[in-house]
């Protein structure tokens, strides 16, 4: 069974770009949530997704957004980017939102 | 953004040699969970633990659940070389109305000595 499938593996950016991650969840999961890991430390969360709806935002400026399309498929988008956004951003799905969530391989993020 | 207090940072261990590493919030939670990430990879689930005092096991990898809710730690026996990588602990709460977001711990690289 495939896992949690994220797009694109590495990406890299300029200030001021905007960038535009994908996020397939494991078949059957309805929620989806959105971490930031950078290097050295553990993950922090952005956003959660619960059937289309945002259940969840954590401290990151509103250049973050995201959305849940019907298929419980997620973007994630950031405006404006910065050089402190370069990271490693992860997705997770659960079953439901209180479920263990499982991680994707994430996408590499470098900003020049 | 915050994190839990995990311990150690790191450690350098023996192959065959047993592991501990803890993990303490100053928040309740009512769920913990243990993942493990190696280089070029997302965190894989080893134990989640739902209940204060509960004790799981999962192989060679035992986690308890706090009494206090507080806290959480993970014992690996006979470690092996392939248990080498970064160990996080998470946090959850999951009553309802709340963001149900995990909250991590920093991370305890281990490293497996033949």
């Amino acid at each position: 069974d495939a896992g949690v499938t994220q797009s694109p593996t590495h990406l890299i950016k300029t200030r001021g770009q905007h960038v535009t991650l994908r996020c397939s969840p494991i078949s059957g999961h309805k929620s989806v949530s959105w971490y930031q890991q950078v290097l050295g430390q553990g993950p922090q969360f952005i956003f959660q997704y619960y059937e289309k709806e945002e259940r969840g935002r954590g401290n990151f400026p509103d250049r973050f957004s995201a959305r849940q399309f019907p298929n419980y498929s997620s973007e994630l988008n950031v405006n404006a980017l910065l050089l402190g956004d370069s990271a490693l951003y992860l997705c997770a799905s659960s079953l439901f939102s209180n479920q263990p969530q499982h991680f994707g391989d994430g996408t590499r993020l470098s900003i020049l | 953004g915050q994190q839990l207090n995990q311990s150690p940072q790191s450690m350098f261990i023996q192959e065959g040699e047993d592991v501990s590493m803890n993990c303490t919030s100053s928040s309740i939670f009512n769920t913990w969970l243990w993942y493990k990430q190696d280089p070029g990879e997302g965190p894989v689930l080893l134990i989640a633990l739902y209940k204060a005092g509960e004790l799981t096991s999962n192989g060679r990898l035992t986690a308890q659940f706090g009494i206090t809710r507080k806290d959480s730690f993970l014992n690996i026996s006979a470690s092996i070389p392939s248990d080498v990588g970064i160990y996080f602990c998470a946090g959850q709460l999951t009553s309802s109305g709340s963001a149900r977001q995990l909250t991590f711990g920093s991370g305890t690289q281990l490293t497996v000595l033949p």
